[in-house]
């Protein structure tokens, strides 16, 4: 199946400082979205973005599918922004039932230090 | 509009016994799927189903069942719980699986003793 992966790992900031994450996946994709896990467990989806540049406040994310890789921008870092980051991805390159899995990878943990 | 509800929040488990957790959704969503979260391993998809009554195993299905009778109820059932079923589970839906906004629930964190 497909693999992703997620960097760096851990990632500690001022509060201010602005962030990059990186997802490298290992085959095409027609779906790609990035998670926010908050400290409280909940998944809230940020972005939806197999191709191209989206911009949602301070938030913005990139991929380049020709180059299998997203990258997710965070300027002017708040405390609340603090939580783990995932990317997932899904192939569908082949369509018939069964291929149906959004993948995800590791996820990135940030943390933003008042 | 509640979206995707799990219940319960919390539950602790002997080995051995079994029980079901639980998904609705309210968004006429076609696809819901059920990911594990483990410490340092992400999520991991246990079952999916992409309408009622057609199911499929995802990456970690033993010792799991699922069935889809509606399209707003997608159960989870563990048979014979085991310690190393103790996870955070987390149920999903979206339109299509490569559709855009996947909505999840709030979890439920099951520990097996």
């Amino acid at each position: 199946g497909i693999q992703v992966e997620q960097s760096p790992p851990d990632l500690i900031l001022q509060e201010g400082a602005n962030s990059t994450l990186r997802c490298n996946f290992s085959d095409s994709v027609n779906n790609l979205q990035w998670f926010h896990q908050n400290p409280w467990g909940q998944l809230i989806n940020l972005f939806y973005i197999p191709s191209g540049t989206k911009q949602n406040g301070r938030l913005s994310a990139t991929t380049v599918a020709t180059e299998r890789y997203s990258l997710l921008y965070i300027s002017s870092s708040q405390t609340t922004d603090s939580g783990v980051y995932f990317c997932a991805v899904l192939n569908r390159a082949i369509s018939n039932f069964g291929n149906e899995k959004l993948t995800f990878g590791t996820g990135t943990r940030l943390t933003i230090i008042p | 509009n509640a979206g995707v509800t799990q219940t319960p929040k919390f539950q602790v488990l002997k080995t051995g016994q079994s029980m079901t957790l639980q998904c609705a959704q309210d968004m006429n969503h076609e696809y819901m799927s059920w990911y594990r979260q483990d410490p340092g391993m992400g999520l991991r998809l246990i079952h999916y189903s992409v309408g009622a009554g057609i199911t499929d195993q995802g990456e970690v299905p033993n010792g799991y069942n699922v069935s889809r009778s509606t399209t707003e109820d997608f159960p989870l059932r563990l048979l014979s719980a085991a310690p190393s079923q103790t996870s955070v589970y987390f149920c999903a839906s979206s339109y299509r699986p490569e559709a855009r906004g996947y909505t999840f629930g709030s979890g439920t964190r099951l520990t097996v003793v």
